[in-house]
């Protein structure tokens, strides 16, 4: 079936780097787009960019420009979202979401990787 | 920047109507999306495109749009609809997603 599956907890000291996988299965990989959203404990959704597997291209939001890296490996299905210079409110669900060819939509995501950042 | 502004809390009975609001801008010029999340769990697709089901969400959940406003209408509320509901929108132009701050819903 179709899903996305995601690399497990991290937990990292203030300043210092995280990379989360996402690893699709049961479509074409390059076909839909993949997009990062996080939430913080007992906070809502946000958004962070989105990634085509197919050219590679990145577009970031403009909160995460300069910190946030998302690249993908073709040959193994599986799209990155790298984030540097880790604060402590960087601290949550880090998902990753396919979306609808033609809308915004994520019709699937991934189960999510809890991210704690901590000293 | 636009927002996308939810009330943080609704409640209603069960067998009741649950309408949730999200309010933007942009909306009468973007589409809105809905998901419900339950804890510990990813969100889930409910309406794309202000009004469109996907296949296998009940038809008591459905969505409308006015202006500025878009409605998530729950019919026939149950115990089970109890969780967060958050509305989506994007700008088509710079492709930028964005969230409302989520509503809980509680059903007494």
């Amino acid at each position: 079936q179709v899903q996305l599956v995601q690399s497990g907890a991290e937990v990292r000291k203030p300043g210092a780097s995280v990379k989360v996988s996402c690893k699709a299965s049961g479509y074409t990989f390059t076909d839909y787009s993949i997009h990062w959203v996080r939430q913080a404990p007992g906070q809502g959704l946000e958004w962070m960019g989105w990634i085509n597997p197919n050219s590679g291209g990145t577009n970031y939001a403009q909160k995460f420009q300069g910190r946030v890296t998302m690249t993908r490996d073709t040959s193994i299905r599986t799209t990155y979202i790298e984030l540097s210079r880790l604060r402590s409110d960087d601290t949550a669900v880090y998902y990753c979401a396919r979306v609808i060819i033609g809308t915004f939509a994520f019709d699937i995501w991934g189960q999510g990787t809890v991210v704690t950042v901590s000293s | 920047s636009y927002e996308l502004t939810q009330p943080p809390s609704v409640s209603v009975s069960p067998g009741q109507t649950a309408r949730i609001t999200c309010s933007g801008d942009a909306l009468p010029k973007q589409y809105a999306y809905w998901y419900q999340q339950k804890p510990g769990q990813a969100p889930v697709l409910l309406i794309y495109k202000d009004s469109q089901r996907p296949s296998g969400i009940p038809e008591r959940f459905s969505g409308s749009s006015s202006g500025t406003t878009v409605t998530l209408t729950i019919s026939g509320v149950q115990a089970e609809d109890e969780a967060d509901y958050h509305c989506q929108s994007a700008d088509s132009s710079t492709t930028y997603v964005l969230f409302g701050g989520g509503t809980k819903l509680t059903v007494l």
